[in-house]
């Protein structure tokens, strides 16, 4: 399975700043995803990014407020713009990989942890 | 991609088997039950999958019905370690988005 690294692990930012967050990942795939988990709350996919194509955001995610760099097959970046103590959350890469059993799986990172004060 | 519904919290014993069930009456043919866990704020792991047969790996065994409208995860030997929200999330094998509910929150007790 995919082995994936999240920078930073954690931060603490002031509002009105951005953050740009790295996922590294140690093989070639194509779909990456990344999360976002709100403090007590469930995962949410943000978007979908797929190397040489513009990433899908989902329902509620705009580009100009997480925009999303693919320049490769094992790496991404996802920025936080202009944030606000909404955006504290733990944000996750996760990858698709072919995994154990039928199909493909995927696998997620560590999490930033990011505060927004 | 299909809902599931799980109990919102469980306990287990230690050393005992901890046994997760989860309904997805909706589920469609090429549909996978995946399972994953989440220790506090680290991320998912996953831990097994399966379409229609039973499945089992180093970490657990998943029993799915024959008619598919449910699961459950087993952990045959509970640790501590195993104290974990623990998610049930069905999908097609590719290329879809994990949709995760609340999932169980499962409490090992020694």
């Amino acid at each position: 399975s995919a082995v994936i690294s999240q920078k930073p692990s954690r931060d603490i930012c002031q509002r009105g700043t951005s953050l740009t967050i790295q996922c590294q990942v140690d093989s070639q795939v194509t779909m990456m995803f990344w999360y976002r988990q709100q403090p007590g709350q469930s995962l949410t996919l943000i978007a979908t990014a797929n190397q040489g194509s513009e990433a899908t955001y989902e329902s509620g995610f705009v580009i100009d407020k997480f925009p999303i760099s693919r320049p490769n097959l094992t790496f991404s970046t996802l920025t936080v713009s202009n944030m606000s103590p909404e955006d504290s959350s733990i944000y996750l890469c996760s990858v698709e990989d072919r995994g154990p059993g039928p199909g493909e799986t995927q696998y997620f990172g560590p999490g930033t942890r990011l505060l927004v004060l | 991609d299909a809902k599931t519904t799980q109990p919102t919290s469980m306990d287990c014993a230690e050393g005992r088997a901890a046994n997760l069930p989860c309904n997805h009456s909706t589920i469609s043919g090429n549909e996978y039950v995946y399972w994953y866990r989440q220790i506090h704020s680290q991320g998912p792991q996953y831990i097994i999958h399966g379409l229609k047969n039973n499945e089992t790996n180093e970490m657990a065994s998943l029993i799915i019905t024959e008619d598919r409208k449910s699961s459950t995860l087993i952990l045959p030997h509970a640790t501590l370690r195993d104290t974990a929200v623990y998610y049930c999330i069905v999908r097609v094998a590719r290329g879809n988005k994990l949709v995760f509910g609340a999932g169980t929150i499962l409490r090992v007790k020694s």
